[in-house]
């Protein structure tokens, strides 16, 4: 399976940037990669996805390795709601036939 | 995007019983999948849900323990089988669109076995 690692847990400071890292050493050519974020007692949202180039959106960016085995989710200027827990994934499958696997997960804490 | 919306959003039930999970998008979505999310635990999918046949299940997760149905586009069931402690999680439902990448999930069903 798809799998990929990623730190327990991470802090930021209010206002300042976050880049929470992940391992994905076993993605294959087609696999891409996703993050997704869950706030306490609701369901994973999503936050952003790419294949080989950087991405950039309204929530953060997203850089990815040359070699594709790792990636990191970069959040420009943290705030309080941003505290959640981020979810790397590798999304693995042709279509129709998709897998989307979790790994652990980063929980962030964001002081003020 | 898509709303999905699951009901019940929570439950307590009996060592013993069954409980279905229902799975409503508010429009078309081309997969539909479940996962199970154990008490400060990251989500395990359980088997994706196609529409008119037989779900795939995941190794760990058989059809006898979580039936799935997906008559069409829009909605699923999941059914805890016999339930016992272990069962106690967080169950979620989520779906995609084919040109559409992300994962849309719904709030989940919080189900408690005495």
């Amino acid at each position: 399976d798809a799998k990929t690692t990623q730190p327990n847990s991470m802090e930021s400071n209010e206002e300042e940037p976050v880049h929470l890292p992940c391992n994905h050493s076993t993605i294959s050519g087609t696999d891409y990669i996703h993050w997704y974020r869950q706030l306490p007692s609701q369901g994973p949202e999503y936050v952003i996805h790419g294949l080989t180039s950087n991405v950039n959106n309204r929530m953060a960016s997203l850089a990815i390795a040359e070699d594709r085995k790792s990636s990191t989710l970069i959040l420009h200027r943290a705030t309080l709601r941003d505290a959640a827990v981020y979810y790397c994934i590798l999304r693995r499958g042709a279509s129709g036939t998709y897998k989307y696997i979790f790994g652990t997960g980063t929980r962030l804490k964001v002081l003020a | 995007s898509a709303v999905i919306s699951q009901k019940p959003s929570r439950d307590i039930c009996q060592r013993g019983t069954s409980l279905t999970i229902q799975c409503q998008v508010d429009s078309q979505v081309t997969m539909m999948f479940w996962y199970r999310q154990q008490p400060g635990q990251s989500l395990t999918l359980i088997a994706t849900a196609n529409q008119g046949s037989e779900a795939t299940y995941e190794s760990g997760f058989v059809i006898d323990k979580f039936p799935i149905s997906r008559p069409n586009l829009t909605f699923s069931t999941l059914t805890v089988s016999n339930m016992s402690p272990e069962d106690s999680s967080i169950y979620l439902c989520s779906g995609n669109r084919g040109t559409n990448e992300k994962l849309f999930f719904g709030s989940g069903t919080q189900l408690s076995v005495l």
